[in-house]
C-alpha cells in the first residue's frame, strides 16, 4: 500500500527557517518522481517543487525559488524541502505527492509563520 | 505559465441528479504524441486530495463509474451521473503537460 506520511511543520517566525520530511512505504522510491505542493488556509493547491527519481532533475515555482531547496534520500525512502527565509504567505498546508498526475498524496503538514 | 481556469465555483445538487463542471486552460494541453495531461482531484473536507482521472477521460479503478471526464485540447468536463452524499467537496483539475504544473481554483459541491 503506498503510503506518504509528512513531518517537520510547526510555528516559525518570519525569516526562519524550517525542513519537512516526507517518508514513502509501500512503493520502489527511487522510481517515482516527487512534488511538493501546498494549500493556505481556505485556498487552491499550489505546486511548489518537483524533482527526478534520480534527484538530476529539480524545478521550483517562482514563489520560492531561492528560499526552499527540495532533496530526495533514496536509500532513505525519504523526500525533505529545506524551508529558509520564510514570510507569512508561506503559511500553509504542504504535501508530498508522489509522481505526476500526483497519484498519490501524503496527510500535509501545516506550517505556519507568525511572529 | 499555463492558467487554468474552472467553473462554477459552488455547485449545489440534488443526490441522484447530475453534476457537470468546467475546466479550461490558457494553452492547449495536447502534447504532440498525441497525450493530453489534464487531470482530475476530489478533496473531500478535511482531507488530503485524491486523484480521480487522468489524462482527460481515464479513471482510475477505484472511482466509481458515475464519473466521467471529456474534452480536448483546451477545454474539459467533469461529469457526475448521480450525485451521492460521499461526492462533496471540492473538485480541481491540473495541468501536468509542463512545469510549473498549475490547478485551477476548484469547484465545490454541495448536496442540497
Amino acid at each position: 500500500q503506498v503510503q506518504l506520511v509528512e513531518s517537520g511543520g510547526g510555528l516559525v517566525k518570519p525569516g526562519g527557517s524550517l525542513r519537512l520530511s516526507c517518508a514513502a512505504s509501500g512503493f520502489t522510491f527511487s522510481d517515482f518522481h516527487m512534488s511538493w505542493i501546498r494549500q493556505a488556509p481556505g485556498m487552491g493547491l499550489e505546486w511548489i517543487s518537483y524533482i527526478s527519481g534520480s534527484a538530476t532533475s529539480i524545478y521550483y515555482a517562482d514563489s520560492v525559488k531561492g528560499r526552499f531547496t527540495i532533496s530526495r534520500d533514496n536509500a532513505k525512502n525519504s523526500l525533505s524541502l529545506q524551508m529558509n527565509s520564510l514570510r507569512a504567505e508561506d503559511t500553509a498546508v504542504y504535501y508530498c505527492a508522489r509522481d505526476i498526475p500526483a497519484s498519490a498524496w501524503g496527510q500535509g503538514a501545516l506550517v505556519t509563520v507568525s511572529s | 505559465d499555463i492558467v487554468m481556469t474552472q467553473t462554477p465555483l459552488t455547485l449545489s445538487v440534488s443526490p441522484g441528479q447530475p453534476a457537470s463542471m468546467s475546466c479550461k486552460s490558457s494553452q492547449s494541453l495536447l502534447r504532440s504524441d498525441g497525450e493530453t495531461f489534464l487531470y482530475w482531484y476530489l478533496q473531500k473536507p478535511g482531507q488530503s486530495p485524491q486523484l480521480l482521472i487522468y489524462e482527460i477521460s481515464r479513471r482510475l479503478s477505484r472511482v466509481p463509474d458515475r464519473f466521467s471526464g471529456s474534452g480536448s485540447g483546451t477545454d474539459f468536463t467533469l461529469q457526475i451521473s448521480r450525485v451521492e452524499a460521499e461526492d462533496v467537496g471540492t473538485y480541481y483539475c491540473m495541468q501536468g503537460l509542463q512545469l510549473p504544473l498549475t490547478f485551477g481554483g476548484g469547484t465545490k459541491l454541495e448536496i442540497k
